[in-house]
């Protein structure tokens, strides 16, 4: 199907490491976008491509991909990461340029 | 440095139209390709629409198709969201941001709430 499924809802000991998933058929194909999203501020760019992090972007943030699913890494996880996290992939059928998944809410305990 | 800054938006009745516009500044000699990203307030993100670089391919998300126009004009480094046909569900912070495929700079967002 043309969708992407995340997990609601994630949490994570300040200073451990999470992963954060995203399913589709699209990632067979397409490497995901993973975008951070903070309460009254746009999104930010974390990774995109294989695993490509924009410039002033930490390294703890990694991406990787295998068959359906793709994960975002947090490695040390801060404080400051709590936040909405969103996959994005090229639609494979064409109907339409990217799309979302639903995202997930990380809390950092 | 890319900065997106959005202007338009507010307060639209159902069969309305509203604009909205994204100017960037900071951008090389190219017209990169530009999209439009919802953020409905308690739910996700939902692209709405993107645009080539030239302007000569458009991209719609289904929900606006046949409603909503995007547009650009590079002489102005402009870029614009005409909403026609306003429904409830349109309402959501509306973002600018400089891509197609992943989105790297985003506007500041414009709050469209459509309600009678």
């Amino acid at each position: 199907s043309s969708e992407l499924t995340q997990d609601p809802a994630v949490s994570v000991t300040l200073g451990q490491t999470v992963r954060i998933t995203c399913r589709g058929d699209s990632l067979r194909a397409y490497s995901p976008s993973w975008y951070q999203r903070k309460p009254g501020l746009a999104p930010v760019l974390l990774i995109y491509g294989k695993n490509n992090r924009p410039s002033g972007i930490p390294d703890r943030f990694s991406g990787s991909s295998s068959g359906d699913t793709a994960s975002l890494t947090i490695s040390g996880a801060q404080a400051e990461d709590e936040a909405d996290y969103f996959c994005c992939s090229r639609d494979s059928t064409g109907n339409r340029a990217v799309f979302f998944g639903g995202g997930t809410k990380l809390s950092v305990l | 440095e890319v900065q997106l800054s959005q202007s338009g938006g507010g307060l639209g009745q159902p069969g309305g139209s509203l604009r909205l516009s994204c100017t960037a500044s900071g951008l090389s000699s190219s017209s990169p390709g530009m999209s439009w990203v919802r953020h409905v307030p308690g739910k996700g993100l939902e692209w709405v629409s993107a645009i080539s670089g030239t302007g000569f391919m458009t991209y719609y998300a289904d929900s606006v198709k046949g409603r909503f126009t995007i547009s650009r004009d590079n002489s102005r480094n402009t870029l614009y969201l005409q909403m026609n046909s306003l429904r409830v569900e349109d309402t959501a912070v509306y973002y600018c941001a400089k891509g197609i495929w992943e989105f790297d700079s985003w506007g500041q967002g414009s709050l469209v709430t459509v309600s009678s």
